[in-house]
């Protein structure tokens, strides 16, 4: 069964913290990975990886892949309370049909 | 602006009472689709379109129509609503149908069905 998972569920930290959102995944003919920060609207698109290896960076975020080991994980560093939200991981992949499937998301809160 | 736009926003109805969310991009995109967000499930895809006349189901299709004429819009139709449709429901599209670049989401349709 193609699925995403996703951990932790949820993550309480304070500005200033370092945290790690962890996306592991099993689908057949990978095309590639998303992040994307959810808050109280619209999923808004963060990273798209598909080599492993290679990190994404933007600001304070950054991400990598790791195709052999079927994860990658998303870093934030130096939090702010801005960075609360929910974030969600993705996989591309064609199986027959040519779909995205979605993990439930870790949900981080940020305490001023 | 690109965008993804649905309407409308919010959406109260009846059990039965056909409805229609209609989904518009202005990014030439050639993949849209449908998914339904529900506390503890995630974002479950329910229709998508490669491309213009070519739709396909998702992983929770029942209960749905689509269509695509038009390669801008993707209407998602529910001809006889009934309450296990309340859910907040997104439009989607990415550039291309190979699923090699990012989608794009619209800001959502909030349906109740009472």
């Amino acid at each position: 069964e193609d699925k995403v998972v996703q951990s932790p569920l949820s993550l309480v930290v304070h500005e200033g913290d370092t945290v790690t959102l962890n996306c592991s995944y099993e689908v057949t003919n990978f095309r590639s990975l998303l992040w994307y920060k959810q808050e109280k609207k619209a999923p808004t698109f963060l990273f798209m990886l598909t080599s492993s290896g290679i990190e994404k960076k933007s600001g304070r975020l950054s991400s990598i892949l790791d195709k052999k080991e079927l994860f990658s994980i998303l870093n934030i560093t130096a939090t702010q309370t801005g960075d609360s939200a929910i974030y969600l991981c993705a996989v591309a992949y064609t199986s027959g049909t040519y779909k995205y499937i979605f993990g439930t998301g870790t949900r981080l809160k940020v305490l001023a | 602006e690109a965008q993804v736009t649905q309407n409308p926003r919010y959406l109260i109805t009846v059990t039965g009472k056909k409805l229609t969310v209609t989904c518009s991009q202005n990014m030439n995109h050639e993949y849209m689709s449908w998914y339904r967000q529900d506390p503890g499930l995630g974002l479950r895809q329910i229709y998508y379109s490669m491309n213009v006349e070519v739709t396909d189901k998702g992983d929770v299709p029942e209960g749905y129509k689509v269509s695509r004429k038009e390669k801008r819009n993707f209407p998602l139709i529910l001809e006889s609503p009934s309450p296990n449709q309340t859910s907040l429901y997104f439009c989607a599209s990415s550039l291309d149908g190979r699923l090699y670049s990012p989608l794009h989401f619209g800001n959502g349709t909030r349906l109740t069905v009472t």
